[in-house]
């Protein structure tokens, strides 16, 4: 049984930019959640997919978007890149109607 | 709305002494409950979780934590700390309809020699 993998582990990008973020969920898992971890701070939850739908979404602005895919592996695409996009990005696989998360490693992005 | 407050961001303690770590939350419905360790540079793992069942609830390395729903608590407690448990631990909530995690910020465990 694989875990969850992200790609890549870390990234610079320059403003103005745009960034695409990767996650593999752990085998068996449907459902797919990304949160940003700026530092020094706790996750924050941008957005969840199930069945390649969004199924709820943080306060985060409409650049911030996402795929899911039939294997149920997962995109953040983030565009117009801003110096506070700076952060670790997080993904988490779980099942639909278990509560229980698990995450990646962490895709780290630097905004420069 | 739903929150989680991690009362102390750095928790410093001797080595071999206990730890109380602190996380209330506010919710009016049902919610399941989990801390997770963060280590320096890595993701996020999952410590211990409540639930339902017994409110007390245990880790493979030792660590409890135990739901206390009159005061919305869910502290994190070690009789013995090791110098390997120095992290940072997160408490995180979700509720029973959606199961999208709200988070605490963090309290950093510094263990002193």
């Amino acid at each position: 049984e694989t875990g969850v993998t992200q790609s890549p582990t870390h990234l610079i990008k320059t403003r103005g930019q745009q960034v695409t973020l990767r996650c593999s969920s752990q085998s068996g898992h449907n459902t797919v959640s990304w949160y940003q971890q700026a530092l020094g701070q706790g996750p924050q939850f941008i957005f969840q997919y199930y069945r390649e739908e969004e199924n709820g979404r943080g306060n985060f602005p409409p650049r911030f978007s996402g795929l899911q895919f039939p294997n149920y592996s997962s995109e953040l695409n983030v565009n117009a890149l801003e110096l506070d996009d700076s952060a670790l990005y997080l993904c988490a696989s779980s099942l639909r109607a278990y509560p229980e998360a698990f995450f990646g490693q962490g895709t780290r992005l630097t905004v420069v | 709305a739903q929150s989680v407050t991690q009362l102390d961001s750095q928790v410093p303690v001797f080595e071999e002494a206990p730890v109380e770590l602190r996380c209330n939350y506010s919710s009016s419905v049902s919610v399941y409950l989990f801390w997770y360790v963060q280590y320096p540079n890595q993701g996020l793992q999952l410590l211990l979780k409540y639930l339902s069942g017994s409110t007390l609830v245990e880790s493979i390395n030792g660590f409890e934590a135990e739901f206390n729903k009159s005061q919305t608590s869910f502290h994190l407690r070690k009789p013995s700390v090791h110098i390997s448990d120095t992290a940072e631990y997160f408490c995180a909530v979700s509720e029973d309809s959606n199961y999208q995690l709200i988070w605490g910020a963090g309290t950093k465990l510094i263990i002193k020699p």
